[in-house]
């Protein structure tokens, strides 16, 4: 699986939105970007996964550079509950083992 | 969605004692789980897969006679921890691959944890 990047810490406002990126630059063409977060003391949870295009859903907006070497996980209105760490992961499939790396800890402060 | 739990949520324990640690898929079937290990203030570290009716598969450097993995049924996996030391100390999560539906891609969810802290 390819390795990802991601700055270790991030501060964000509440209700504004959260831009997480995250580099990818030796994904290959079928790998899939997932992202997920841990929030302190509990199991990861999925949010989002991409191939090419931008995704969204009822958490979040994934938008994924042309030459898929870097994506954006956007929290539109953060939230203080939004507080965790947040893995971006490249693999083939969600249900092959993950790597996750060092993550990027986002704090959302008031 | 689909729910993974674990039990127990956390466990002291003594030196020299085995813990058990049992995940189970709760509304799907998992033919694989996976078992993570975090210690603070690290990111999960794979442990080991556990495939229903196969021996599981080990990391390298994880000892398999100490993480005893037994994932006997479709819902159910569980890791024992032998003779347990405080350096095994840490936090187990696992998570378990659903069956998806055709055209679908599989998904990996994963439970809430296990504290384990070894006096």
């Amino acid at each position: 699986d390819a390795k990802t990047t991601q700055p270790p810490s991030m501060d964000c406002a509440e209700g504004r939105a959260a831009n997480l990126p995250c580099n990818h630059s030796t994904i290959s063409g079928n790998e899939y970007v997932y992202w997920y977060r841990q929030i302190h003391s509990q199991g990861p949870q999925y949010i989002i996964h991409g191939l090419k295009n931008n995704e969204t859903n009822e958490m979040a907006s994934l938008i994924i550079t042309e030459d898929r070497k870097s994506s954006t996980l956007i929290l539109p209105h953060a939230t203080l509950r939004d507080t965790a760490v947040y893995y971006c992961i490249v693999s083939l499939n969600a249900g092959n083992m993950l790597t996750f790396g060092g993550g990027t800890r986002l704090m959302v402060k008031p | 969605g689909a729910v993974v739990s674990q039990h127990p949520s956390w466990v002291i324990c003594k030196s020299g004692t085995s813990v058990k640690i049992e995940c189970r898929s709760l509304d799907f079937q998992a033919t694989t789980m996976f078992w993570y290990r975090q210690f603070p203030k690290q990111s999960l570290m794979l442990m080991a897969t556990s495939n229903e009716g196969s021996k599981a598969t080990y990391e390298q450097g994880v000892e398999k006679d100490k993480f005893l993995i037994n994932h006997a049924s479709l819902t159910l996996s569980t890791l024992t921890v032998t003779s347990a030391h405080p350096e095994d100390s840490s936090f187990y999560i696992c998570s378990a691959r659903d069956l998806p539906a055709l055209g679908y891609q599989e998904t990996q969810y994963f439970g809430p944890g296990t504290r384990l802290l070894v006096l």
